[in-house]
This record gives C-alpha cells, structure tokens and sequence, in this order.
C-alpha cells in the first residue's frame, strides 16, 4: 500500500524567508502528485500537479518538483507572506489518491 | 475548475441520530470521492461514490454506517448513520474526471457528535 509521508510536521519562520516543504512516497508508480492547501476548518485547494512525466510545476511564488524514481516531492516557497500560513498537502495518484500527513506552516509577520 | 458545493457546512448532533451531508457540482465529473478528516490528522478516503451503482468502499468504512448516493454525473450525498462522538470529523467531498487527473475539493462539512 503506498505511504505518504511529510517533513517536517509544522513549520514556523519570519515573514520573507524562503522554504522548502518535503513530500515522500513509497511507490513509484504514479500517475501524479498534487500538492494542496487546507486552511483550518476549511476544505483543500489545489496549489500544482505535477504529471508523473515532469519534473516541476510553477506558479507565482510556488515552484513544486518531483523526482518519482526516489519517492520525492518539494514545494519551494518563495519570499513566504502571513498569508501563507496554512496546512500544506501533497497527494499521489495510483489506483486511488494517497494523502501526506501535512506540515502546519506558520509566517511570523 | 468544477465548483464544488457542499452542504451543511458545520453542524451539531445528537449522539444515535443520522446526518446527510449533500455534494453538488457545477459540471458532470466522472469521479466523486468522499473523506473523513478527523482532528489533527490527513484525508481517509471512505468511498468512490458510483454513478447509479453502489459506492466502492475502503477498507474500516461499511455502507451501513455511511450510505453514498450518486443518482447522477453532478451531486452524492453521504450519509453518517448512529453517530457517536467518535464520528466528530470534516467530511470532503471531492470530484476528478480520473485518477491520471486532478482533483479538487468542497469546502467540507464539520461534524461535532454531543
């Protein structure tokens, strides 16, 4: 069965900085992987798909890369804002859709 | 995108009752999923609701305790039967025209039992 799984579990840095969350998976047969945003008490929004034929995906301040034959996903947060505090998902495609565990990210203004 | 609205947003419920949590999308989607988010903790997929069959369900999740309906290609409502506290979770629903594609998601129901 694959296992989704990602570091760190929450996060907190100074409004500006540049970030990095991780995502990885243990099955490499995927169709693909979608990174969301759940704010709390909310539903998910979509942020990228990344198709199991790339390697990342833009948009804006966001910069999401995936290398399937390691397991690995990142989102690249840049210049990080108040606003993006919020829980950050990734999501692989198999048979059915497997969700990571989150990293709670929190900008400090 | 397909917009997804899902009713009730949040609601209170008496421990035994049962409550029916509607999804309703804007286009025909070929697949709607339903989940359970319980506090502090990721998705668990409960089921792929079915256009006009039963819904497929995952493994811990029994039609019983969470009939699906999917009478068409736009709306699935989802059941949660004798709730007891342990039932208190988000409930989303999200739809894709496949797993090769993306999904997106309703704003969930928050589901307190008392």
């Amino acid at each position: 069965k694959q296992e989704v799984t990602q570091i760190p579990a929450a996060l907190s840095v100074p409004e500006g900085e540049n970030l990095v969350l991780n995502c990885s998976f243990t099955d490499s047969a995927i169709y693909n992987l979608q990174w969301f945003r759940q704010d709390p008490g909310k539903g998910l929004t979509s942020l990228l798909l990344i198709q199991s034929s790339q390697r990342e995906q833009t948009s804006g301040r966001l910069n999401a890369s995936l290398d399937k034959s390691s397991g690995r996903s990142t989102l690249y947060i840049a210049a990080s804002q108040p606003g993006d505090s919020a829980t950050y998902l990734c999501a692989v495609s198999g048979n059915q859709f497997y969700f990571g565990t989150g990293t709670s990210l929190t900008v400090i203004p | 995108s397909a917009v997804i609205s899902q009713k009730p947003s949040r609601d209170i419920c008496q421990r035994g009752t049962s409550l029916t949590i509607q999804c309703q999308v804007d286009s025909q989607v070929t697949m709607m999923f339903w989940y359970r988010q319980q506090p502090g903790q990721s998705l668990t997929l409960i089921a792929t609701a079915n256009q006009g069959s039963e819904a497929t369900y995952e493994s811990g999740f029994v039609i019983d305790k969470f009939p699906i309906s999917r009478p068409n290609l736009t709306f699935s409502t989802l059941t949660v039967s004798n709730m007891s506290p342990e039932d208190s979770s988000i409930y989303l629903c999200s739809v894709g025209q496949g797993t090769d594609q993306p999904q997106h998601f309703g704003d969930g129901t928050r589901l307190s039992i008392l």
